[in-house]
Formats: structure tokens, C-alpha cells, sequence
């Protein structure tokens, strides 16, 4: 199984609402990962947890927060955003993030296309 | 940081047409990946490959590493094949290892 699963798909949300994104992966990978996608570029990466710790913060800005309440779970809190936020947001999960890159193969989830108004 | 480009950016194929598809990378890397990513939004994991040859069906890889590239082939085209082709190297971070830094993608419709 590799499978990584995300919800919700689809969200609307206004500037002043407070939304959670979700993502599960039962692999046992240790590593999970955010990436934010516009519309016709490449994923760009947000944060990375190493052992349900924050190892990576791409200098987000504050109204993300994510969490990792377990190994298998990862979380990105919303709130406050802004319409430049719309956009797809992916999950990702690998064995490791660390420096055997056997480990690194990443998996992805379906993504939730998030939309500002 | 590392420059990882690809080419072409848009591509469109009949049906049963074969393709190549290439990646760039500025740097020397020790890992590449390449994704599909459909029209719904879904990456899927075509190949971890960072250095020779591999095939899966109708598509393989081949990575040069020491030349700074890679390659995908994509044979007998089909209209599933469709979406944006992405290759993903990575991007080493004091202490963390390595992350996944994505190319510029090739977009491609294959009509049927």
C-alpha cells in the first residue's frame, strides 16, 4: 500500500475562517511533507517533519501552522489567509528525509484544492 | 541553489506516438525522481532513478548523472498519458538531509 490520503478535496474558505487540512499515511514512513502548488508551476515546499518533529519551515508565513500528531497524521492549520493562498496543496510521505536517499522516494497524496474569497 | 530545468514545456502527441522528455539539473545529484501529474492533480511516482536505466511498460528513464540529465521515454503514447511530467532532485539542507526540489515540467496532451 502506498497510499497517502488527504481531505478534503476541495475547500472555499473566507479571509476570516479557520480551516485544518489532513493527511494519513499507514506506510510507516517517518517522514511527511507540505507542498503549495499554483496553477502551471511545480510544487514548492512548505514544511517537513522528521519524526513528528519540524525540520523544515520554507520561511511560511504564520497564518499555516502545521502538526503532526502522530506518525501516521499531519496536519495544516489555516487561518486568516489571504486570495494568494488559493491554491493546491499537496502531502507527501517518504521513510526517511534525512541522507540515505533510497529512503527519500517520496508518495503523494490527491491534494486539496483550496480556494480564498 | 541548484537550476533544474526541463524541456519541452509543452509537448502534444497523437495517439501511438513516442516521445522523449528531458531534465537538466545545474548540479551533481545522487537522487532523482520523476512524477506524473494527471489532470485531477494526483503525482504518482514513475521512477526513482539517479543514475542508469529503467523501464516500466511503455516508459522508462535513463539518468547521465556525471552529463547533468535525465531522460524519459514515453512509447505508444496513450490519451491516460496526458497531464504535466515533472523530475524532482535534491536540494541538500544543513543538518536535514535532502529534500525534493522539482523541475520546471513538460505539460503534455496526447490526442486520440
Amino acid at each position: 500500500d502506498t497510499e497517502v490520503t488527504q481531505t478534503p478535496k476541495h475547500l472555499v474558505m473566507g479571509m476570516t475562517n479557520k480551516k485544518s487540512l489532513k493527511c494519513e499515511q499507514h506506510m510507516g514512513h517517518r517522514a511527511m511533507y507540505w507542498y503549495k502548488q499554483k496553477a502551471k508551476k511545480p510544487p514548492e515546499l512548505m514544511f517537513v517533519y522528521s519524526y513528528e518533529k519540524l525540520s523544515i519551515n520554507e520561511s511560511v508565513p504564520s497564518r499555516f501552522s502545521p502538526e503532526c500528531p502522530n506518525s501516521s497524521l499531519l496536519n495544516l492549520h489555516l487561518h486568516a489567509l489571504q486570495p494568494e493562498d488559493s491554491a493546491l496543496y499537496l502531502c507527501a510521505s517518504s521513510q526517511e528525509s534525512g541522507t540515505r536517499i533510497a529512503k527519500n522516494i517520496q508518495y503523494f497524496g490527491a491534494g486539496t484544492r483550496l480556494s480564498v474569497l | 541553489g541548484i537550476q533544474v530545468e526541463q524541456s519541452p514545456p509543452d509537448l502534444i502527441l497523437q495517439e501511438g506516438a513516442n516521445s522523449t522528455l528531458r531534465c537538466n539539473f545545474s548540479d551533481s545529484v545522487n537522487n532523482l525522481q520523476w512524477f506524473h501529474q494527471n489532470p485531477w492533480g494526483q503525482l504518482i511516482n514513475l521512477f526513482y532513478i539517479p543514475s542508469g536505466t529503467k523501464q516500466n511498460g511503455r516508459l522508462s528513464a535513463t539518468t547521465v548523472a556525471t552529463e547533468r540529465y535525465s531522460l524519459l521515454y514515453i512509447s505508444s503514447s496513450q490519451t491516460t498519458d496526458s497531464g504535466v511530467y515533472f523530475c524532482a532532485v535534491p536540494r541538500r539542507y544543513l543538518n536535514t538531509g535532502n529534500q525534493f526540489y522539482f523541475g520546471t515540467g513538460t505539460s503534455l496532451t496526447v490526442i486520440p
